[in-house]
């Protein structure tokens, strides 16, 4: 089947820039998604992007988009502790019924 | 709104026995979805529903059964349950022309 991967673990400093990588292997994916997860709760969207965009901004948080790579990255600038949590990064074809998750990279924040 | 809620919230079970677990959204949405979440792994799609009174199966239906008779429920059953369905259930819901799906909290079941 098709295959999202990402790191599980990344520790960075507050105040640091955090980057988080994902790969997909579905070259038909429509969208890709960033979802949060907080301890001890569900998963909440943080963003999401179209396949035919490059790069979407929102406030402290980038994503980009390689297509031809199917590369897809989370960037958060300057991160503090209450960033620490588990992302994942997804992708669906053009509804949402097939969505697909990576494993989740554990972002921990050190003061 | 309450939005996605899952009950119950921690369950054991011993190998043999059977439970359902219960998803309750108020939001009016048309699809319904539940995946499991394990250790180094992605969320997988376990059934998904489109609708009151259909089901569908996901990546890994095999151990589960589901039901959505109203809108707004949608059950996961587990008629003899198995060490290997250890793990955290997610439920989830959307509508139509929406590209975020909406998690409840999980529900962590232990079959020892």
């Amino acid at each position: 089947g098709e295959d999202v991967e990402q790191s599980l673990f990344l520790s960075v400093r507050e105040g640091d820039s955090s980057v988080i990588n994902c790969t997909y292997t579905d070259s038909s994916s429509t969208y890709l998604y960033w979802y949060k997860q907080e301890p001890g709760a569900g998963l909440q969207l943080l963003t999401y992007i179209f396949s035919n965009m490059d790069m979407k901004q929102d406030q402290r948080l980038t994503v980009l988009l390689n297509k031809k790579d199917k590369h897809l990255s989370l960037r958060i600038a300057d991160t503090q502790t209450g960033d620490s949590a588990i992302y994942f990064c997804a992708e669906s074809g053009p509804n949402n019924n097939d969505m697909r998750f990576g494993a989740g990279t554990r972002l921990t924040v050190k003061p | 709104n309450a939005g996605v809620t899952q009950t119950p919230k921690f369950r054991v079970l011993k190998t043999g026995q059977s439970m359902t677990l219960l998803c309750a959204q108020d939001m009016n949405h048309e699809y319904m979805y539940w995946y499991r979440q394990d250790p180094g792994m992605g969320l997988r799609l376990i059934h998904y529903s489109v609708g009151e009174g259909t089901t569908a199966k996901g990546e890994v239906p095999d151990g589960y059964n589901v039901s959505r008779l109203k809108k707004q429920n949608f059950l996961l059953g587990l008629e003899s349950a198995a060490p290997s369905q250890t793990s955290v259930y997610f439920c989830a819901s959307t509508t139509t022309g929406s590209y975020e799906q909406y998690f409840g909290p999980g529900t962590r079941l232990t079959v020892t």
